[in-house]
Parts: C-alpha cells; structure tokens; sequence
C-alpha cells in the first residue's frame, strides 16, 4: 500500500533539545495529521491541519501544512522524556473515504 | 468523548483457526469505521474501509475472503482472520468516524494476533 516518506527514520536526543521531523508525498492531501504512538497501542491525534500554508501550535508541538500540499513538518520544543514514542504523519485526501495514508514513521527518544 | 474501544487486546491462536476481533465505538455513532494492520517496527496500513449496512471495501493485496469484516450496526464492526496462518500475526488497529469532510478518526487501542 501507499505510503508517506517521513525523516529521519529514529532520533536519540537530551531532553530540553527541539525536534523536527517531516512528511513528504508524492500526493496531493486536502488534510495533514500527526499522531504519536506508545508501543502496544493505537495512535493517538496531536494536530490537524487542513488548508495548504496552515501553522498550527499544540502546546510544545507546532505543525505546519505546506504550500504544494504535498508535505508538513512537525517541531517538539524542549523535549521531555514522555515524548519518547513514535510519531506518524498521516495524509488524508478528503471526499467521501476520509481514508488516511500513514507515514513511515519517526522513533523519538529522550534521554534525561 | 469519542471513544473507541477492541476486543480482545490480544489473542493466541493455533493455525488454521479463525479469531474474531472486535471494534466498539463507546459514545458515538460510527458511519465508518478502518481496520488497519501493524507489524513490528512498521507503519500502519490500511486494510479495509467499512461503512454500517454495506460492504467492505478492501486495499489491494488484501484478501477479502481471509479478512471477513462485518459493520451490522452503528457502534460496532468485527474483523475475522479465517484460517489464520503464523505469517496474520500482526497488531490489528481499528478506527471510527462519523460523516463529514473534517471527520476525525478515532482509535481503539488495538488488538495483537499471535498464530502459533
């Protein structure tokens, strides 16, 4: 199946650093999603974005939906250890489905 | 609000044999619900899209027949593996909508399928 090219592919960083990892397509989505995932369970929602341009803050999380619709980015600032998981961008073309396209995905560890 | 729950959380099964899971959503009204599937150290990809009182529709390279998935009511969807073989040992993950553009998809917490 289709899927979204997410780097890096694992960061290992001192907690208080900032992070920043991106999403790219080769599609056009009308909404961009970023989830995290503790290990042995389902992915839970950070942000959502849903027009081309949109930079849209979360607490320590900001995401921004880029121009060409085909990308987004998502920054974490002053990490703490229960960062630590992966994190998932998701592409979702809109419609009818609202089926969503996953991302490979970014493994993030904090080390205090 | 908007909460999605599975059963079982995991499940042991010989091979050859068939294990339902189960898809609840608590406190709303699911149009649609997805069952996607998980292998270790991988990202989730989307199995299947099913909409109450109708048919599945499956992703390619999915096997209908194998994944028999069943949407009889609003609040909740079942996912059977049929003959499961060691190599269906995934962590299955369900989500649930409502309609609309903007619909966010809630998800359960997933359900891990071992096949001996």
């Amino acid at each position: 199946g289709q899927q979204l090219n997410q780097s890096p592919q694992s960061m290992f960083i001192q907690e208080g650093e900032d992070v920043s990892m991106n999403c790219t397509s080769s599609s056009i989505f009308n909404t961009w999603l970023w989830y995290k995932q503790d290990p042995g369970e389902g992915p839970v929602l950070l942000i959502a974005l849903y027009k081309a341009g949109e930079l849209t803050s979360n607490g320590r999380l900001t995401a921004q939906f880029g121009i060409t619709r085909k990308d987004s980015f998502l920054n974490i600032s002053a990490s703490i250890p229960s960062d630590v998981g992966i994190y998932f961008c998701a592409g979702q073309g809109g419609g009818a489905t609202n089926k969503l396209i996953f991302g490979t995905g970014t493994l993030l560890a904090v080390q205090p | 609000g908007a909460v999605v729950s599975q059963h079982p959380s995991w499940v042991i099964c010989k091979s050859g044999t068939s294990v339902k899971i189960e898809c609840r959503s608590l406190d709303f009204q699911a149009t649609t619900m997805f069952w996607y599937r998980q292998f270790p150290k991988q990202s989730l990809m989307l199995m299947a899209t099913s909409n109450e009182g109708s048919k599945a529709t499956y992703e390619q390279g999915v096997e209908k027949d194998k994944f028999l998935i069943n949407h009889a009511s609003l609040t909740l969807s079942t996912l059977t593996v049929t003959s499961a073989h060691p190599e269906d040992s995934s962590f299955y993950i369900c989500s649930a909508t409502t309609h609309g553009r903007f619909s966010e998809q809630y998800f359960g917490p997933g359900t891990r399928l071992t096949v001996t």
